[in-house]
């Protein structure tokens, strides 16, 4: 069964700062997906990482994956108040012909000013 | 415009009256997929589907049933739902069967079972 860890689950930031967001997994995948979720509304894709090394950045945000490790990152630069959500990671698990997808538990993000 | 509709996006309902939330899509994707999100737990995969006639079980599919007869619809059906089954619900979509490509989502259905 695959499991998905986030950490942390809770991260308060001051605008400005830098800090990262880990997301652990527990078996083989080269799929990992990153969401933010804002309050009382459903889920925006923000990443989508299919091979080892991976790096995607958008705006302040920077995501990475590394499939041997099992780790994907999210690295948030010079935070801003825009960013507070809640991030997910979400990891696929192919067992055989089934394509399952797994989310972490989430990491609530405020950024105060 | 591309997207997901749920419906209802409220629902509440006593033990034991069968309900259906329904799921099209207008993207001909082919992976659709149900989650139940609670506080604390995340998002929790209860059914997905790869294809038409083709379904199956999540991390939670006890108490749900689904189905998929055509491409852009996937039902979520409580036969006899049950209050620990009281959550909000996410339907998406995804592009290929393999799930190479970003999930997108419903705007949820936050159900109560009293």
């Amino acid at each position: 069964e695959l499991k998905v860890e986030q950490n942390p689950l809770f991260l308060s930031m001051q605008e400005g700062k830098n800090y990262t967001i880990y997301c652990n997994y527990s078996t083989t995948s080269d799929r990992l997906y990153w969401y933010r979720q804002d309050p009382g509304k459903s889920l925006e894709s923000l990443f989508v990482l299919l091979s080892n090394g991976a790096v995607k950045q958008e705006g302040r945000l920077m995501a990475s994956l590394d499939t041997k490790a099992r780790l994907s990152t999210l690295h948030i630069t010079a935070a801003v108040h825009d960013l507070s959500a809640t991030y997910f990671c979400a990891v696929v698990y192919s067992g055989g012909s089934n394509y399952k997808l797994t989310f972490g538990k989430g990491t609530l993000l405020t950024v105060n000013p | 415009e591309a997207q997901v509709t749920q419906n209802p996006r409220y629902l509440i309902t006593v033990t034991g009256k069968k309900l259906t939330v329904t799921c099209s899509q207008n993207m001909n994707h082919e992976y659709m997929s149900w989650y139940r999100q609670d506080p604390g737990l995340g998002l929790r995969q209860i059914y997905y589907s790869m294809n038409v006639e083709v379904t199956d079980k999540g991390d939670v599919p006890e108490g749900y049933k689904v189905s998929r007869k055509e491409k852009r619809n996937f039902p979520l059906i409580l036969e006899s739902p049950s209050p620990n089954q009281t959550s909000l619900y996410f339907c998406a979509s995804s592009l290929g069967g393999t799930v190479n490509s970003p999930l997108h989502f419903g705007n949820g259905t936050r159900l109560t079972v009293t």
